[in-house]
């Protein structure tokens, strides 16, 4: 079986702290890794896709992959009391293709 | 460009009634998706298709779930009869391609609320 493990939370930081994200996945023919944001009530909304090892940077944020650990994390800078919602990580794996999300980290950014 | 439609946003139905609901992609995503979330959960996959071809329906309830894309555009999840432990937010996304090929990343509709009395 498959599994995408994420720490459901919540995470609470303070307004301008960095916040640090992480998913653990269970298969080495993992191929690609994305990042959605949740607000509560709505639908899963796009981050960040990462494919290779190493960090990905895109605004406040950073992804970062290592397929060695099976593992890959968000951090998000200057974090502010809009990016609180519930962040969900996506595996799509080699071989099926079956798409696995994790159950999602809830964070909390306080003023 | 328009994003993913879905309809209804909301249902309430009576176990053992039926229920469908629509989903269209974004224009020339080939690849749709419909996933199942409870509440503090992920999407759960249901099937995924490519254009009009189911290739992805292991965790489809097939006793009661069905699903079709006839002309690999839009598509239509239907259960009967509907179970109260079907009560969740269906959730339709799509992609240019699918999985693995470096297209695939997913964007979602907005979700019909399921509750089932």
């Amino acid at each position: 079986q498959k599994e995408v493990e994420q720490n459901s939370g919540p995470l609470s930081v303070p307004e301008g702290a960095i916040a640090s994200l992480n998913c653990t996945y269970s298969d080495r023919g993992s191929q690609s890794f994305f990042w959605y944001r949740q607000y509560s009530g709505k639908s899963p909304e796009l981050i960040m896709s990462i494919y290779s090892n190493g960090d990905k940077e895109d605004g406040r944020f950073t992804a970062q992959l290592n397929k060695a650990s099976q593992y890959v994390s968000l951090l998000i800078r200057d974090s502010q009391p809009s990016d609180s919602a519930t962040y969900l990580c996506a595996v799509n794996w080699g071989g099926s293709y079956i798409p696995t999300f994790g159950r999602g980290t809830s964070l909390i950014v306080h003023p | 460009e328009a994003g993913v439609v879905q309809s209804p946003r909301y249902k309430i139905i009576e176990k053992k009634q039926p229920v469908a609901f629509w989903c269209n992609p974004i224009s020339g995503h080939n690849t749709l998706y419909w996933y199942l979330q409870n509440l503090g959960q992920g999407p759960e996959l249901l099937i995924r298709y490519e254009n009009e071809e189911a290739v992805d329906d292991s965790q489809l309830p097939k006793d009661r779930f069905s699903a079709e894309r006839l002309k690999g555009v839009d598509s239509t999840l239907k259960i009967q009869p509907a179970e109260l432990g079907d009560s969740a937010v269906y959730l339709c996304a799509s992609s240019l391609e699918g999985p693995g090929t470096g297209q695939e990343t997913q964007y979602f509709g907005p979700g019909t609320r399921l509750l089932v009395l």
